[in-house]
């Protein structure tokens, strides 16, 4: 059972736009949603992350967008930039930073921005 | 300084080997965890260490067992490796706190490959 669901696979976005990625969750329990960033032969890295009492939370470019009778949250991505190419997973967990259970990942989806 | 190591970055070795990853990270944080990242990319939770007690074990084959010299380190050890073990594993540690930013640290991963 896959708790975490995360579109699309892959995505491809012109340099300058906005890049969208969705997640879905079903475990009720969870308190506690970062996004993760990975590169190539390296190991993920915390974007940004939000907790389910806000709707929205911003860091320069990157905005999360926090459903939560929906139980979906997604990533945006502004002004989208070539280095911003790399894979991105999204996360859940019942505490911040994933407490004793570590953190339940979506599928990644894999972000080309095209110069 | 980097913040969670791990050694090898590459391990490659035969089907029926014993083998072990090491971890140590120096931020001071008290759980330490294992994930595993298939070929698809796909990261999942294995263990997770708070202060020298297992807190989580996932459906992972009784071959694999984590083991916690000290709080700095998480190594893991697999026994009678098989080919479905060939994967990219990572270690993280996260410390003490609630807020958003107590994240987990990722280690720059071990390439395991079984022949």
């Amino acid at each position: 059972q896959q708790q975490v669901k995360q579109s699309p696979q892959s995505l491809i976005v012109q340099k300058g736009g906005i890049s969208i990625i969705n997640c879905a969750y079903e475990n009720t329990a969870f308190d506690y949603f970062p996004w993760y960033q990975q590169f190539p032969g390296k190991g993920p890295a915390l974007l940004i992350a939000i907790r389910p009492d806000v709707s929205e939370k911003k860091e320069g470019r990157f905005t999360i967008s926090f459903n939560k009778s929906a139980k979906q949250f997604s990533l945006h991505i502004m002004d989208s930039q070539p280095g911003d190419s790399a894979t991105y997973f999204c996360a859940a967990s019942k505490s911040a930073g994933g407490g004793a259970d570590g953190l339940t990942f979506g599928k990644g989806t894999h972000l080309i921005i095209q110069p | 300084d980097t913040a969670v190591s791990q050694t090898p970055k590459y391990l490659v070795t035969q089907m029926g080997n014993d083998k072990s990853i090491k971890c140590e990270q120096n931020l001071g944080h008290d759980t330490m965890y294992w994930y595993k990242q298939d070929s698809k990319k796909f990261l999942k939770i294995m263990f997770s260490y708070n202060n020298k007690e297992l807190i989580i074990n996932e459906t992972v084959p009784n071959r694999f067992s984590p083991k916690s010299p000290d709080k700095a380190h998480l190594n893991l050890h697999i026994n009678s490796l098989e080919l479905g073990d060939s994967a990219v594993y990572f270690c993280a540690s996260r410390g003490t706190g609630t807020g958003v930013r107590n994240e987990q640290f990722f280690g720059p991963g071990t390439r395991l490959t079984v022949l």
